[in-house]
């Protein structure tokens, strides 16, 4: 089976800097997505890692370590809009996604 | 080029209808996948599709069918709507560089 753990909340402050880690457990691994869902929207792609490293997007970076079942998506330079639920999601092949149960993420003035 | 669609937007349902929901993509793109979201379970696969007739179960399959004729239309099928499939339903078509596209979804309500 799969299990992906993120955690439930996060709050910064604008301007600041934020983590959001995702460990996984997966009988199947191709890579690391990760996904941003403003409440009552859709997912949209943020980034993906299929190898071992930092992705860096503008403002989003996302890392990955195969070794240790972990990644985290980094957040510079927080905007209000940035304000979302953010998921992790494993690729485990067939382009289906097991995704974690998400991450909110609270930006204040 | 409008990405992913669905309909409808909302939907109330009775206990026992059967209804069917429409996904289409005009990205010309083989793997296709329909999720549902529950509040605090994250999104949660039903059944996917690697191209036209060939269609697979994913995690929450019961009460869904689905069927994929032609490469821009999956439609998911509920048989006989039960409370506990009131959800949000996305559908997804996905590029070779398994970036996911979502669509904007179905709320569903069965009563």
């Amino acid at each position: 089976g799969q299990s992906l753990e993120q955690p439930s909340e996060v709050t910064a402050v604008e301007g600041a800097i934020v983590q959001i880690n995702c460990t996984y457990q997966t009988s199947g691994f191709y890579g690391l997505s990760w996904y941003q869902q403003h409440d009552g929207g859709a997912p949209t792609f943020l980034s993906y890692n299929g190898l071992d490293g930092l992705e860096e997007t503008g403002r989003f970076s996302s890392f990955l370590s195969r070794s240790d079942s972990y990644g985290y998506l980094l957040l510079q330079e927080l905007q209000m809009k940035d304000s979302a639920s953010y998921f992790c999601a494993v690729y485990s092949g067939y382009s289906t996604l097991t995704f974690g149960k998400g991450t909110m993420l609270l930006v204040s003035p | 080029n409008a990405g992913v669609t669905q309909t409808p937007k909302f939907q109330v349902l009775k206990t026992g209808q059967s209804m069917t929901l429409q996904c289409a993509q005009d990205m010309n793109h083989e793997y296709m996948s329909w999720y549902r979201q529950d509040p605090g379970m994250g999104l949660r696969l039903i059944h996917y599709s690697v191209g036209a007739g060939i269609t697979d179960q994913g995690e929450v399959p019961n009460g869904y069918n689905v069927s994929r004729s032609t490469t821009e239309d999956f439609p998911l099928r509920l048989l006989s709507a039960a409370p506990s499939q009131t959800s949000v339903y996305f559908c997804a078509s996905i590029n070779r560089d398994q970036t996911q596209y979502f669509g904007p979804g179905t709320r569903l309500l069965v009563l």
